[in-house]
């Protein structure tokens, strides 16, 4: 069990610059969210996937921002044009739904837009 | 939707004493999870504890135990024999029981200091 992996770790973009992130889940585990925290708030989530089933989006997740899963293991979260209000940290997150579920979250994606 | 509340931005506590977090939360639902999770300084959140609601019994982790109170929808977090490696930002969230409702709601944190 390597844990939930996240890439990169620092991403630094210019306002209008399409960005991509990627998240490794623990290997088992059949869902994997997405969360955003910025300076001094708790997170907030995003979307959240089964398998490669997309179940829930949140209303933050603007027609700019996408998320996939294509094949119910590593997913990608992409930002098109940024925005400097995009700057937050991008967590991701893992569980192994089996009637109890615990997240088990990742290291996180620092993006800061300039 | 379902809201978490934590009342105290910083905390403080010498080690080997114990503190309690506190946290509230809205719900209309009678199905729910409660969780601590622990930030350190490099920013990975790791799970504390996790309280089911339909468990009278106070959950406990070593020196970490909760008071969970349901009626007043009050989820504290008690940290006994404090010590440095606790200092971190602590997070209460809210989960709702149903199947597929898997997000979770968070509350803005606690920073909790050790002081040696």
């Amino acid at each position: 069990d390597t844990g939930v992996s996240q890439n990169p770790r620092h991403k630094i973009t210019k306002r209008g610059q399409n960005v991509t992130f990627r998240c490794d889940p623990i290997s088992e585990h059949n869902r994997l969210y997405w969360y955003r925290q910025t300076l001094g708030q708790g997170p907030e989530f995003l979307t959240y996937f089964q398998n490669e089933a997309q179940l829930e989006k949140s209303r933050l997740l603007s027609d700019r921002f996408s998320a996939e899963r294509p094949k119910g293991s590593f997913s990608t979260l992409e930002i098109q044009r940024t925005e400097q209000g995009d700057s937050a940290m991008y967590l991701c997150a893992s569980s192994l739904w089996d009637g109890q579920e615990t997240q088990y979250f990742g290291p996180g994606t620092r993006l800061l837009v300039l | 939707a379902q809201t978490v509340t934590q009342s105290q931005p910083e905390m403080s506590v010498q080690e080997a004493e114990t503190v309690t977090l506190s946290c509230t939360y809205d719900t209309s639902e009678s199905d729910y999870y409660l969780f601590w999770y622990k930030q350190p300084p490099s920013r990975q959140m790791i799970l504390v504890i996790r309280q089911e609601a339909y468990k009278q019994q106070n959950a406990t982790e070593n020196r970490f135990s909760v008071n969970f109170q349901k009626a007043a929808k009050s989820f504290s977090l008690k940290i006994s024999d404090s010590q440095l490696g606790d200092a971190a930002m602590y997070f209460c969230a809210y989960r709702s029981g149903g199947s597929t409702l898997g997000r979770l709601y968070f509350g803005r944190g606690t920073q909790l200091t050790v002081w040696p």
